[in-house]
């Protein structure tokens, strides 16, 4: 009840496409949930989290998109760009006394020229 | 840059060794979180200290240990290390562990290659 299942593992877009990457959660309980962005070699980067009261988040070519009731989330990538070219990871945490994050497995995203 | 710092970048090693990984979070934030990424497990949260405390474990085995200090880096320890410990080890800090911040800054993270 703990995974966050990610999809697809990889995708390849052409420059100025829309890339989109889809997650799943289980846990009811969980009520944050933060993309985050890696390039090889660095940690990941806080890209953008949406919180459950909202169903759309937007910054700059960065959208998440949000379905409560069908427990899943999505990050949309706008006019996507050859350095958008990373692994991106969707995650979800719950209140409480902590609030370690819950990653998907990663999408590797790969925008050509 | 997150501002969270992790040393050592890279560490070899032997199995049956022991090292300790250090980190310093971001001014202002008392959480600290380690997590593991291997080509397997992916991301995996490790264990989060709050101003000192320990306050949460998770896939954590019991030859890894950490601990955070008084000003508030922290360390994590591993030991009888295997091959399959080879991994990124990643720490992160947030202002605190719970309530409407739910931010997490990650450092650049600790390869630890076990030889």
């Amino acid at each position: 009840q703990q995974q966050v299942k990610q999809s697809p593992q990889s995708l390849i877009v052409q420059k100025g496409g829309i890339s989109i990457i889809n997650c799943a959660y289980e846990n009811t309980a969980f009520d944050y949930f933060p993309w985050y962005q890696q390039f090889p070699g660095k940690g990941p980067a806080l890209l953008i989290a949406i919180r459950p009261d909202v169903s759309e988040k937007k910054e700059g070519r960065f959208t998440i998109s949000f379905n409560k009731s069908a427990k899943q989330f999505s990050l949309h990538i706008m006019d996507s760009q050859p350095g958008d070219s990373a692994t991106y990871f969707c995650a979800a945490s719950m209140g409480g006394s902590a609030r370690q994050l819950t990653f998907g497995s990663g999408t590797q995203l790969t925008v050509l020229p | 840059d997150s501002g969270v710092t992790q040393t050592p970048k890279h560490l070899i090693t032997a199995t049956g060794q022991r090292v300790t990984l250090r980190c310093s979070p971001r001014s202002g934030d008392l959480s600290v979180y380690w997590y593991q990424q291997s080509l397997d497990q992916g991301l995996q949260f490790l264990i989060q200290y709050y101003n000192g405390e320990e306050r949460a474990k998770g896939n954590i085995l019991e030859r890894f240990s950490a601990q955070q200090f008084p000003d508030l880096h922290s360390e994590l320890n591993l030991s009888s290390l295997e091959l399959g410990d080879s991994a990124l080890y990643f720490c992160a800090s947030s202002v605190e562990p719970s309530g409407s911040r739910g931010e997490q800054y990650f450092g650049p993270g600790t390869r630890l290659t076990v030889t």
